[in-house]
């Protein structure tokens, strides 16, 4: 099946610093990329759609500046979390489905744990 | 607007016991429903889905969902629970607003015992 890898699986760093989270699709392209935040215990919350070549579309409320993400090629996708706070600490996951591929049948990472010291 | 409610938060139950996980949505219009499971490290893996079909959806590792337009539920059922099925579970509804956006219920941790 199709294959979505995330890295870092896990980072730390320090509040002020920013940081970059990578979105591969491994064994197919996706125009399309989604990005979610998930706090403990918590739901998956869509944050932003990827479009490749083009800029992304955020979710209302998600900061813009905030969390900068970068389509530039059709397997691969990336979030910027800059000038991080300990309040940006969250497990950010990624998500792609297949082009034609029925709706809502997407291909998960296996998540980014940040930790904002 | 479009949204689903997980009944309970955390189900246990003893292995080969049958598993019963419930979902409501609430939809204007004729939803697409899915059950996703998130093992730990692991990313999310869909179920099963509803898009309109028949309204008993059999899903992957003998998971299976009905569809109940009466009492707007999509509950998932497995007669046997197997160890390896202790995860995180979560119902999610299509929004119309746009192709492949999610929407994800809170989840419900099933927890199987010896």
């Amino acid at each position: 099946g199709a294959v979505v890898s995330q890295h870092p699986s896990w980072v730390i760093c320090k509040s002020g610093t920013s940081v970059k989270i990578e979105c591969r699709s491994l064994d197919f392209q996706a125009t399309t990329m989604f990005w979610y935040r998930q706090f403990p215990k918590q739901s998956l919350m869509l944050m932003a759609t990827s479009n490749e070549g083009s800029k992304a579309t955020y979710e209302q409320g998600v900061e813009k500046d905030k969390f900068l993400i970068n389509h530039a090629s059709l397997t691969l996708s990336t979030l910027t979390v800059t000038s991080a706070h300990p309040e940006d600490s969250s497990f950010y996951i990624c998500s792609a489905g297949l082009a034609g591929g029925s709706t809502g049948e997407l291909f998960f990472g296996e998540g980014s744990r940040l930790t904002v010291l | 607007a479009q949204s689903v409610t997980q009944l309970d938060s955390h189900v246990s139950v003893s292995e080969g016991t049958p598993v019963l996980l419930r979902c409501n949505y609430s939809s204007s219009y004729s939803p697409s429903l899915f059950w996703y499971v998130q093992h730990p490290n692991k990313g999310l893996q869909l179920l099963l889905k509803y898009t309109s079909a028949a309204t008993l959806v059999k899903g992957i590792n003998g998971f299976e969902a009905e569809f109940k337009k009466s009492e707007t539920s999509f509950h998932l059922t497995k007669p046997s629970a197997h160890m390896s099925d202790a995860a995180e579970y979560f119902c999610v509804v299509s929004d119309p607003a746009g192709y492949n956006k999610l929407i994800f219920g809170a989840g419900t941790r099933l927890a199987v015992h010896p």
